[in-house]
């Protein structure tokens, strides 16, 4: 079994529709938590990050964390076409990103005009 | 935020050769730096950790002799591929680590180098 998993997709919305991506892990000890957008051939950038449960949202982007459930979220509302990519959860024990990052496998997302 | 660039950005070369991949960080140091591989529709999986003046750190089924890493500076480090093979194409991904106040270490990551062996 991976330490993380995540659906990848493709997942094709039309524009302005709310897209839900998932990721669920094993790793009890994982206490941060990231959102990363990869467009094609590029290297991620950093969207979200959450630390440990809760939400955080930011604009049209909105990180959920539920430890107990070992289940994290991210939803974009009002999807735009500029929005298709590649999301990437990711997670580290400690630190906040400065320590070994383990990556899910990513979603393509598809954004129709 | 900060900016990390690669170079070269796209490189193919025949079986055999060896090919250097450097990692920058523009507008800050880096203590570490971090080198990831990526395959089609896949996701980024750590090779090795680099500090700067001391060796590298490989995870488990990385061959350390065939991907050289040397971080001789607080703002570049270099992977080679040694002898490389046709498997060993992939597109090959740095992160530089920005010290933060209060443990918010962030990574920053490159656009990422395509390696096609022939």
């Amino acid at each position: 079994q991976k330490e993380v998993e995540q659906d990848p997709g493709p997942l094709s919305v039309p524009e302005g529709a709310i897209v839900s991506l998932n990721c669920t892990y094993s790793n009890s000890a994982f206490q941060y938590f990231m959102w990363y957008r990869q467009y094609s051939r590029k290297g991620p950038e950093l969207l979200m990050y959450t630390y440990s449960s809760g939400n955080k949202e930011d604009g049209r982007f909105t990180a959920q964390v539920d430890k107990s459930s070992k289940y994290i979220s991210l939803f974009i509302r009002d999807s735009q076409p500029s929005d298709s990519a590649t999301y990437l959860c990711a997670m580290t024990g400690f630190g906040y990103q400065g320590g070994k990052l383990i990556f899910g496998q990513g979603t393509e997302l598809s954004v129709k005009p | 935020g900060a900016v990390v660039s690669q170079h070269p950005s796209w490189v193919i070369c025949k079986s055999g050769t060896s090919v250097k991949i450097e990692c920058r960080s523009l507008d800050f140091q880096a203590t570490t730096m971090f080198w990831y591989r990526q395959f089609p529709k896949q996701s980024l999986m750590l090779m090795a950790t680099s500090n700067e003046g001391s060796k590298a750190t490989y995870e488990q089924g990385v061959e350390k002799d065939k991907f050289l890493i040397n971080h001789a500076s607080l703002t570049l480090s270099t992977l080679t591929v040694t002898s490389a093979h046709p498997e060993d194409s992939s597109f090959y991904i740095c992160s530089a680590r920005a010290e933060g106040s209060g443990g918010t270490d962030t990574q920053y990551f490159g656009p990422g180098t395509r390696l096609t062996v022939l």
